[in-house]
């Protein structure tokens, strides 16, 4: 089955630790997004890569960091340098940049406390 | 700069019609999408306009247009299990294509 996948669903870390949230496809996609949603809130762009070894900053990529090293692969590293870590972080993908319909993964929940 | 508006909150009665709007204001534009997202899941795909007018889908439509920088999402024949978020999304053209969401409008059924 194609899909999206994240992992952990949930994850707990202790303030000033750098986590790193999986996100995989096996879609083919070119394109994969990492979004964070605040309760209530819309989804906010962290980052994106339109294209292998190839990302850019989103909208609040400030104490985030990514890699594409692989196509199917786009990993999420919130490190210590963010200051309101806790949120639901969703990655997506489109089978290309520019006017398709995204897939998203099911979402990491991420506590810190 | 970029914005994308929508109303926070709207409620509505089980077998009625409900129109959703959306506003934008992008660097390009080069399609608008509408997405449901029920709490604590991933969002999931609705409808996609690129060119002005109405696209219909059962009981979903969503509307376009460009030169007014505006789209709603109509839904017909409510039902309880359309309480959820409805999200607009722009992919804009800046350099770059970024796929940039609205704040999302929550939408109560109620019976």
């Amino acid at each position: 089955d194609g899909g999206i996948t994240q992992s952990p669903k949930y994850l707990f870390r202790k303030e000033g630790q750098n986590v790193t949230l999986s996100c995989e496809q096996n879609l083919n996609h070119d394109a994969m997004y990492w979004y964070r949603q605040d309760p209530g809130q819309g989804l906010r762009l962290i980052y994106y890569s339109q294209i292998v070894n190839d990302f850019q900053k989103g909208d609040i990529a400030e104490g985030y960091s990514v890699s594409r090293e692989k196509k199917e692969s786009f990993p999420l590293t919130v490190t210590s340098a963010q200051k309101n870590p806790t949120a639901f972080y969703l990655c997506a993908s489109s089978i290309s940049p520019t006017n398709t319909e995204a897939f998203f993964g099911q979402g990491t929940r991420l506590t810190v406390v | 700069g970029q914005n994308i508006d929508q109303p926070t909150e709207m409620t509505a009665t089980e077998g009625a019609i409900v129109q959703i709007n959306c506003t934008y204001q992008t660097s390009g534009f080069n399609g608008l999408f509408w997405y449901q997202q029920h709490a604590g899941e991933a969002p999931t795909f609705l409808s996609y306009n690129v060119l002005d007018g109405l696209e219909e889908k059962g009981r979903f439509s969503s509307f376009l247009s460009r030169s007014k920088g505006y789209s709603y999402l109509l839904l017909k024949e409510l039902q309880m299990k359309d309480s959820a978020s409805y999200l607009c999304a722009v992919v804009t053209t800046s350099g770059t294509y970024k796929y940039i969401f609205g704040t999302g409008t929550r939408l109560k059924v109620l019976a």
